[in-house]
């Protein structure tokens, strides 16, 4: 059981925007900034969103970050078959006093 | 752009202590957070700990009695060494920097490519 609450999976189509929810609490999502990684098939993880909602170079803009108290959404846009992957958010938990991710959302493009 | 490479050996029998080496190449490793993450077959993430070039160290508690990450700036290199490993240590273990300042706040970036390590006899 992950401390950050993920959708196991989520689907859309070409051209379809879909939203990946992230859930927390006071002592993690509720004090700190949320980061969000994407993992390619077979691949290492990498940076896709940090400090909410502020993109790497090389991201394009149909990724967008969002917080509300002790929850993150990452929405994106334009969807493409690109983008299947794994999508993984991560917050500092003072409770636990470590970082802690997501179990993970795999998005399917059908 | 800074690279990081992950070695070590791939298998390693239970009770011993698993030691993989982090390579850091085109870069500083000053002022970063060097961090382990790691990744058990088919699961997601989990934060194994960092250490702050400027020395301080914090470790997932559910590792803390069993790891240490070391830092060596003249050889560009990263350590994790885990004690007493079981199969639930079975993970590709990731080496990855931490930037942005605070140790609360910090993202990972870049990533290594990752080392499989399977513990068993």
């Amino acid at each position: 059981q992950s401390v950050l609450t993920q959708p196991p999976s989520v689907s859309g189509t070409p051209g379809q925007t879909v939203t990946i929810s992230c859930s927390g609490s006071s002592s993690n999502i509720g004090g700190h900034t949320v980061h969000w990684y994407q993992q390619l098939p077979g691949t290492a993880p990498r940076l896709l969103m940090y400090t909410g909602g502020q993109r790497p170079s090389g991201v394009p803009d149909r990724f967008a970050g969002s917080k509300s108290v002790t929850s993150a959404s990452l929405a994106i846009s334009g969807l493409r078959s690109e983008d299947e992957s794994d999508f993984y958010c991560a917050a500092w938990d003072d409770s636990l006093n470590a970082w802690v991710f997501g179990g993970g959302t795999k998005l399917t493009v059908l | 752009q800074v690279q990081l490479l992950e070695s070590g050996p791939g298998l390693v029998r239970p009770s011993e202590t698993l030691s993989l080496t982090c390579t850091v190449s085109r870069g500083s490793m000053r002022d970063y957070y060097w961090t382990w993450i790691r990744q058990p077959p088919g699961k997601g993430l989990e934060w194994v700990g960092y250490m702050y070039t400027r020395g301080s160290t914090t470790y997932n508690p559910s590792l803390k009695s069993r790891v240490t990450i070391s830092v060596d700036t003249s050889k560009n290199q990263v350590s994790l060494n885990l004690r007493s490993v079981t199969a639930a240590d079975t993970a590709v273990y990731y080496c990855a920097r931490g930037r942005g300042g605070s140790p609360s706040e910090h993202w990972f970036d870049p990533w290594g490519q990752g080392t499989l390590v399977i513990v068993s006899s």
